[in-house]
């Protein structure tokens, strides 16, 4: 049973536009909530993080929005660029034990 | 400064065959684990090593087992592979607690097991 849930599986987002993307979890002890970006043929690379004494969390056009109550977190990447096109896994942590979501394919159409 | 290395990059075994796969950091980072990624499944943790000299079991770690040689090698040891196997094996390492300090990624090593 997957700790972390992620949807959507996959998204097309037109160049410039706004691209989202859920994750929820079940396990309260989690306290670390990292994105991650994974190019064909490479490893993952972390992207942004949260923590959950924050809601919200802007790295340039990337931004992490945070929901304790609904237990719920999301990705917003805004101003899309094709170069953005790649899979993204948000995952959950506490101490070593890192779960990951299932992943959504982002491509960015010209 | 090479980040984390991975050998072999592909791999072809039969069921039942043996193989290790290696994983090399130069960070001189404390902590070291093996994820495996499958379609739809995301990255699964199989074994992580906190420190030098220590091993723990990740979310699925049946089937393998690990050495943490020293600091900067943690092999992951197949004995009997089997086609439920099957699947792209990433190494990562970071500076201590993953749930404190960014996991750097290696390049994932391709495993077939006909």
């Amino acid at each position: 049973q997957q700790q972390v849930k992620q949807s959507p599986q996959s998204l097309i987002v037109q160049k410039g536009g706004i691209s989202i993307i859920n994750c929820a979890y079940e396990n309260t002890a989690f306290d670390y909530f990292p994105w991650y970006q994974q190019f064909p043929g490479k490893g993952p690379a972390l992207l942004i993080a949260i923590r959950p004494d924050v809601s919200e969390k802007k790295e340039g056009r990337f931004t992490i929005s945070f929901n304790k109550s609904a237990k719920q977190f999301s990705l917003h990447i805004m101003d899309s660029q094709p170069g953005d096109s790649a899979t993204y896994f948000c995952a959950a942590s506490t101490n070593n034990d890192m779960r990951f979501g299932a992943g959504t394919r982002l491509t960015v159409k010209p | 400064n090479a980040g984390v290395t991975q050998t072999p990059k592909f791999q072809v075994l039969k069921t039942g065959q043996s193989m290790t796969l290696q994983c090399a950091q130069d960070m001189n980072h404390n902590s070291m684990y093996w994820y495996r990624q499958d379609p739809g499944m995301g990255l699964r943790l199989i074994y992580y090593s906190a420190s030098e000299g220590t091993t723990d079991k990740g979310e699925v770690p049946n089937g393998y087992n690990v050495s943490r040689l020293n600091k900067r090698e943690f092999s992951l040891r197949l004995e009997s592979a089997a086609p439920s196997q099957t699947s792209v094996y990433f190494c990562a390492s970071s500076g201590g607690l993953a749930a404190y300090y960014e996991q750097y990624f290696g390049p994932g090593t391709r495993l077939t097991v006909t």
